[in-house]
């Protein structure tokens, strides 16, 4: 399958900082990459979908102003969490798929701890 | 997308095939069935996925009853690295992409 790579795998940050978490496909274009936060023990849950060259769409109760989504190439897109807190400390992950594709690769998280 | 329901953890013997169901009373014709599964830390796996007809690849098999409103995926040797939580998802698949919505899933023990 597909490859995606995601960085880093973790990261510590203080609060009141901000994050930037790297999402690229490696094998192919991805015109579409999915972002999601899974809590402990919890499920994932989808938090935003991006389309290269245009804006996010973030799910219902997803800050779209603390959770930046930036899709400006066909391999990259990136996360960045502002102004962290606590609470923001989470494993995110990222999927991508191809224009026409009906699967989407997913890469393998990052490990967020906010102290 | 059609609701699914799994037992909350399951334990299996290495080596012993692991069995794990799955209802999905409320799916609809065009639904397909979906399983994933995702080792601690890390992302989710694609393992199988069928509409009507029972499937089988390299990782796994999945058996879908004949009125579709269950299924059951099958791990026929299962190993210590098999152990993970498994996700059976339930979803569209025609033009275009429908997002995967993620429920509580399997958490599957392979204990030696």
């Amino acid at each position: 399958g597909a490859v995606v790579s995601q960085h880093p795998s973790r990261v510590i940050c203080k609060s009141g900082t901000s994050v930037k978490i790297e999402c690229r496909s490696l094998d192919f274009q991805a015109t579409t990459m999915f972002w999601y936060r899974q809590f402990p023990k919890q499920s994932l849950m989808l938090m935003a979908t991006s389309n290269e060259g245009s804006k996010a769409t973030y799910e219902q109760g997803v800050e779209k102003d603390k959770f930046l989504i930036n899709h400006a190439s066909l391999t990259l897109s990136t996360l960045t969490v502002t102004s962290a807190h606590p609470e923001d400390s989470s494993f995110y992950i990222c999927s991508a798929r191809t224009s026409g594709a009906t699967e989407a690769f997913f890469g393998q998280g990052t490990r967020l701890t906010v102290v | 997308d059609a609701k699914t329901t799994q037992p909350t953890s399951m334990d299996c013997a290495e080596g012993r095939a692991a069995n794990l169901p799955c209802n999905h009373s409320t799916i609809s014709g065009n639904e397909y069935v979906y399983w994933y599964r995702q080792i601690h830390s890390q992302g989710p796996q694609y393992i199988i996925h069928g509409l009507k007809n029972n499937e089988t690849n390299e990782m796994a098999s999945l058996i879908i009853t004949e009125d579709r409103k269950s299924s059951t995926l099958i791990l026929p040797h299962a190993t210590l690295r098999d152990t993970a939580v498994y996700y059976c998802i339930v979803r569209a698949r025609g033009s275009g992409y429908s997002t995967l919505t993620f429920g509580k899933g399997t958490m599957l023990l392979v204990s030696p």
